[in-house]
Protein backbone atom coordinates (compact mmCIF):
# COMPACT_ATOMS: atom_id res chain seq x y z
CA UNK A 1 0.00 0.00 0.00
CA UNK A 2 1.42 3.26 -1.46
CA UNK A 3 -1.07 5.25 0.69
CA UNK A 4 -1.22 9.25 -0.82
CA UNK A 5 1.54 10.07 -3.28
CA UNK A 6 1.49 13.11 -4.97
CA UNK A 7 3.36 14.34 -8.38
CA UNK A 8 6.16 16.02 -8.40
CA UNK A 9 8.23 16.59 -5.02
CA UNK A 10 9.21 20.06 -6.28
CA UNK A 11 8.28 22.52 -8.75
CA UNK A 12 9.77 25.76 -10.02
CA UNK A 13 7.79 27.73 -12.45
CA UNK A 14 7.47 30.97 -13.64
CA UNK A 15 4.71 33.49 -13.43
CA UNK A 16 2.37 33.19 -15.85
CA UNK A 17 3.58 29.07 -16.41
CA UNK A 18 1.21 26.48 -15.67
CA UNK A 19 0.88 23.43 -14.24
CA UNK A 20 -0.62 20.14 -13.02
CA UNK A 21 -0.30 18.52 -9.21
CA UNK A 22 -1.57 14.97 -9.20
CA UNK A 23 -2.31 13.01 -6.22
CA UNK A 24 -3.37 9.23 -5.98
CA UNK A 25 -4.53 7.66 -3.29
CA UNK A 26 -4.87 3.14 -3.46
CA UNK A 27 -7.49 3.23 -0.20
CA UNK A 28 -10.68 3.61 -2.49
CA UNK A 29 -11.33 6.41 -0.20
CA UNK A 30 -14.38 8.58 -1.59
CA UNK A 31 -13.10 11.55 -0.09
CA UNK A 32 -10.40 13.90 -1.60
CA UNK A 33 -8.59 17.40 -0.63
CA UNK A 34 -5.96 19.85 -1.24
CA UNK A 35 -4.57 22.01 0.92
CA UNK A 36 -2.04 24.81 0.88
CA UNK A 37 0.63 25.35 4.14
CA UNK A 38 2.57 28.60 4.30
CA UNK A 39 3.85 29.71 7.02
CA UNK A 40 2.52 30.51 10.40
CA UNK A 41 -0.76 29.60 9.06
CA UNK A 42 -1.41 26.19 9.36
CA UNK A 43 -3.09 23.82 6.25
CA UNK A 44 -5.79 25.83 4.03
CA UNK A 45 -8.36 23.99 2.35
CA UNK A 46 -8.14 24.83 -1.51
CA UNK A 47 -10.65 22.52 -3.48
CA UNK A 48 -11.96 19.04 -2.29
CA UNK A 49 -13.70 16.08 -3.63
CA UNK A 50 -16.48 13.85 -2.03
CA UNK A 51 -16.72 11.35 -5.06
CA UNK A 52 -15.66 10.83 -8.49
CA UNK A 53 -16.74 13.29 -10.84
CA UNK A 54 -17.55 15.95 -7.98
CA UNK A 55 -15.69 18.85 -6.88
CA UNK A 56 -16.08 21.88 -4.43
CA UNK A 57 -14.54 24.54 -3.31
CA UNK A 58 -12.76 25.41 0.04
CA UNK A 59 -11.83 27.69 2.01
CA UNK A 60 -9.08 29.51 -1.03
CA UNK A 61 -9.93 28.28 -4.44
CA UNK A 62 -8.77 31.32 -6.89
CA UNK A 63 -6.42 30.75 -8.67
CA UNK A 64 -6.51 26.96 -9.00
CA UNK A 65 -8.90 24.72 -11.06
CA UNK A 66 -9.56 20.52 -10.13
CA UNK A 67 -10.67 17.92 -11.73
CA UNK A 68 -11.35 13.98 -10.12
CA UNK A 69 -12.09 11.77 -13.07
CA UNK A 70 -11.46 8.41 -11.41
CA UNK A 71 -12.03 8.11 -7.61
CA UNK A 72 -8.40 6.92 -6.95
CA UNK A 73 -6.89 10.03 -8.44
CA UNK A 74 -7.38 14.53 -7.75
CA UNK A 75 -5.62 16.63 -10.25
CA UNK A 76 -4.86 20.25 -8.84
CA UNK A 77 -4.36 22.93 -12.10
CA UNK A 78 -2.56 26.58 -12.07
CA UNK A 79 -3.43 27.85 -14.78
CA UNK A 80 -1.21 31.19 -15.11
CA UNK A 81 0.67 30.69 -11.76
CA UNK A 82 1.38 33.82 -9.33
CA UNK A 83 4.42 34.74 -6.85
CA UNK A 84 1.27 34.37 -4.44
CA UNK A 85 1.31 30.68 -5.04
CA UNK A 86 4.16 29.73 -3.56
CA UNK A 87 3.78 27.20 -1.04
CA UNK A 88 3.84 23.67 -0.12
CA UNK A 89 0.86 21.90 -1.72
CA UNK A 90 -0.79 18.59 0.25
CA UNK A 91 -3.41 16.07 -1.17
CA UNK A 92 -5.19 14.02 1.34
CA UNK A 93 -7.69 11.43 1.51
CA UNK A 94 -10.21 10.20 3.95
CA UNK A 95 -13.28 7.76 4.07
CA UNK A 96 -16.81 9.59 4.48
CA UNK A 97 -17.81 10.36 8.32
CA UNK A 98 -15.60 11.10 11.06
CA UNK A 99 -12.37 9.97 9.79
CA UNK A 100 -8.77 11.07 9.74
CA UNK A 101 -7.40 12.08 6.65
CA UNK A 102 -4.31 10.61 5.24
CA UNK A 103 -2.02 13.09 3.71
CA UNK A 104 0.62 12.96 1.00
CA UNK A 105 4.05 14.02 1.59
CA UNK A 106 3.71 17.43 0.00
CA UNK A 107 4.62 19.52 -3.33
CA UNK A 108 7.28 21.99 -2.85
CA UNK A 109 5.85 24.80 -5.64
CA UNK A 110 8.35 28.05 -6.26
CA UNK A 111 6.74 30.56 -8.22
CA UNK A 112 9.60 32.97 -9.46
CA UNK B 1 -17.69 30.96 12.57
CA UNK B 2 -15.57 27.10 12.55
CA UNK B 3 -12.51 28.30 14.26
CA UNK B 4 -9.29 26.73 15.92
CA UNK B 5 -7.06 28.44 18.16
CA UNK B 6 -3.64 27.28 18.60
CA UNK B 7 -2.13 30.39 20.95
CA UNK B 8 1.46 29.03 21.65
CA UNK B 9 3.36 29.83 18.71
CA UNK B 10 6.52 28.05 20.00
CA UNK B 11 7.66 25.96 22.63
CA UNK B 12 10.79 25.39 23.93
CA UNK B 13 11.65 22.53 26.77
CA UNK B 14 14.23 20.47 27.66
CA UNK B 15 14.23 16.55 27.54
CA UNK B 16 11.90 14.35 30.28
CA UNK B 17 10.45 17.98 30.90
CA UNK B 18 5.93 17.40 30.69
CA UNK B 19 4.54 19.88 27.78
CA UNK B 20 0.83 20.85 27.20
CA UNK B 21 -0.18 22.11 23.94
CA UNK B 22 -3.27 23.98 24.03
CA UNK B 23 -6.09 23.94 21.63
CA UNK B 24 -9.21 25.96 21.44
CA UNK B 25 -12.01 25.79 19.02
CA UNK B 26 -15.30 27.21 17.77
CA UNK B 27 -18.25 25.50 16.16
CA UNK B 28 -22.00 25.29 15.76
CA UNK B 29 -22.48 22.00 15.37
CA UNK B 30 -23.65 19.81 17.63
CA UNK B 31 -21.69 16.74 15.88
CA UNK B 32 -17.45 17.18 14.97
CA UNK B 33 -14.69 15.46 15.36
CA UNK B 34 -11.46 17.00 16.13
CA UNK B 35 -7.94 15.71 15.29
CA UNK B 36 -3.92 15.89 16.57
CA UNK B 37 -1.11 15.98 13.36
CA UNK B 38 2.51 16.18 14.33
CA UNK B 39 4.71 17.40 11.07
CA UNK B 40 8.29 16.62 12.35
CA UNK B 41 11.17 18.30 10.08
CA UNK B 42 10.54 15.43 6.96
CA UNK B 43 7.67 17.29 6.14
CA UNK B 44 5.34 14.77 6.45
CA UNK B 45 1.67 14.95 8.56
CA UNK B 46 1.09 12.30 10.73
CA UNK B 47 -2.07 11.63 12.24
CA UNK B 48 -1.94 11.24 16.05
CA UNK B 49 -5.83 11.22 17.59
CA UNK B 50 -9.08 11.56 16.76
CA UNK B 51 -12.01 12.46 19.39
CA UNK B 52 -15.83 12.84 18.49
CA UNK B 53 -18.05 15.45 19.82
CA UNK B 54 -20.15 12.86 22.03
CA UNK B 55 -16.68 11.27 24.00
CA UNK B 56 -14.86 13.38 26.79
CA UNK B 57 -13.12 10.60 27.91
CA UNK B 58 -9.94 11.64 28.16
CA UNK B 59 -7.14 9.13 26.82
CA UNK B 60 -3.82 8.09 27.36
CA UNK B 61 -1.13 6.70 24.39
CA UNK B 62 2.16 6.06 25.64
CA UNK B 63 3.69 9.39 26.64
CA UNK B 64 0.65 11.18 24.73
CA UNK B 65 -2.31 12.43 26.49
CA UNK B 66 -5.51 14.30 25.06
CA UNK B 67 -8.16 16.04 27.59
CA UNK B 68 -11.45 17.38 25.51
CA UNK B 69 -13.26 19.44 27.74
CA UNK B 70 -16.57 20.61 25.52
CA UNK B 71 -17.41 23.15 28.54
CA UNK B 72 -14.15 25.39 27.28
CA UNK B 73 -14.01 23.80 23.56
CA UNK B 74 -10.81 23.01 24.68
CA UNK B 75 -9.05 19.85 23.20
CA UNK B 76 -5.27 20.03 24.77
CA UNK B 77 -2.34 18.06 24.30
CA UNK B 78 0.17 16.51 26.94
CA UNK B 79 3.94 14.74 26.05
CA UNK B 80 4.98 13.37 29.03
CA UNK B 81 9.07 13.43 29.66
CA UNK B 82 9.49 14.79 26.16
CA UNK B 83 12.18 13.53 24.05
CA UNK B 84 14.26 15.18 21.24
CA UNK B 85 11.97 13.14 18.97
CA UNK B 86 8.97 14.90 19.70
CA UNK B 87 10.62 18.08 18.14
CA UNK B 88 8.32 18.69 15.05
CA UNK B 89 4.96 21.16 14.60
CA UNK B 90 2.02 19.88 15.83
CA UNK B 91 -1.63 20.91 14.28
CA UNK B 92 -4.89 20.85 16.43
CA UNK B 93 -7.80 20.57 13.64
CA UNK B 94 -11.42 20.75 13.77
CA UNK B 95 -13.48 18.43 11.30
CA UNK B 96 -17.19 19.54 9.79
CA UNK B 97 -19.21 18.16 7.64
CA UNK B 98 -17.94 16.55 3.84
CA UNK B 99 -14.84 15.90 5.98
CA UNK B 100 -13.36 19.65 5.68
CA UNK B 101 -10.56 20.09 8.32
CA UNK B 102 -10.45 23.21 9.78
CA UNK B 103 -6.94 23.38 10.69
CA UNK B 104 -4.94 25.67 13.29
CA UNK B 105 -1.75 27.70 13.37
CA UNK B 106 0.48 24.61 14.66
CA UNK B 107 2.71 24.88 17.72
CA UNK B 108 6.33 24.42 17.14
CA UNK B 109 7.88 22.18 19.68
CA UNK B 110 11.68 21.94 20.20
CA UNK B 111 12.97 19.45 22.87
CA UNK B 112 16.42 20.10 23.39
CA UNK B 113 18.48 17.65 24.94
Amino acid sequence: NAGVTQTPKFRVLKTGQSMTLLCAQDMNHEYMYWYRQDPGMGLRLIHYSVGEGTTAKGEVPDGYNVSRLKKQNFLLGLESAAPSQTSVYFCASSAPGGYEQFFGPGTRLTVL
Amino acid sequence: AQKVTQAQTEISVVEKEDVTLDCVYETRDTTYYLFWYKQPPSGELVFLIRRNSFDEQNEISGRYSWNFQKSTSSFNFTITASQVVDSAVYFCALRRDTGKLIFGQGTTLQVKP
